[in-house]
């Protein structure tokens, strides 16, 4: 099974300031076939699901404010938040869809500093 | 508007049985991979099985190998996880995610609690 593992564990930022998350997979998730990378990003607050914020690695899904981005390639991704906002207080997991089982990363906790 | 509503959920005894139901609606159900992802109170997400398009193939996690089945009904336009000899580790919310090539659409869960 691929192994996703994220850093930090935890992150608190001052409003407004960068917020940066990383991800690394034990092995590629890159097809070179589609050029792509089958690499999603997650929010999730207490009692809800998770919500899919980026897919393919860097594609935003709709209605994801552009303050989210994704980075990387291979086995090394970014999750930025480019200006943090109350509301974005949560934690955020990396998947890997490029292979069955998919594996999560262990989940980063982001708070307001 | 994409709906995927998970149902059947409960408190079981250990060695129990539950089925969970996960209704689609908003897209084309019969083209997307099903899938089932679990979170224990206050732990992270992991996979528990998938099914394919047509129902012909699934996996499942190591744990639940043997005890847990996915199925579909592209008519009824839902997937099903029977779950049998429940353990107290499997207890957890349960998502069904519906896969296009990405996993696209969540549902919002269902909560499985083993406990006597």
């Amino acid at each position: 099974d691929i192994v996703m593992t994220q850093s930090p564990d935890s992150l608190a930022v001052s409003l407004g300031e960068r917020a940066t998350i990383n991800c690394k997979s034990s092995q590629s998730v890159f097809y070179s076939s589609t050029n792509k990378n089958s690499l999603a990003w997650y929010q999730q607050k207490p009692g809800q699901p998770p919500k899919l914020l980026i897919y393919w690695a860097s594609t935003r899904e709709s209605g994801v404010p552009d303050r989210f981005s994704g980075s990387g390639s291979g086995a090394d991704f970014t999750l930025t938040i480019s200006s943090l906002q109350a509301e974005d207080v949560a934690v955020y997991y990396c998947q890997q869809y490029y292979t069955n089982p998919w594996t999560f990363g262990q989940g980063t906790k982001v708070e307001i500093k | 508007e994409v709906q995927l509503v998970e149902s059947g959920g409960g408190l079981v005894q250990p060695g129990g049985s539950l089925r969970l139901s996960c209704a689609a609606s908003g897209f084309t159900f019969s083209s997307y991979w099903m899938h089932w992802v679990r979170q224990a109170p206050g732990k992270g997400l992991v996979w528990v099985s998938r099914v394919n398009s047509d129902g012909s193939s699934a996996m499942y996690m190591d744990s639940v190998k043997g005890r847990f089945t996915i199925s579909r009904d592209n008519v009824k336009n839902t997937v099903y996880l029977q779950m049998n000899s429940l353990r107290a580790e499997d207890t957890a919310v349960y998502y069904c995610v519906a896969s296009g090539g990405w996993p696209g659409y969540w549902g919002q869960g269902t909560l499985v609690t083993v406990s006597s």
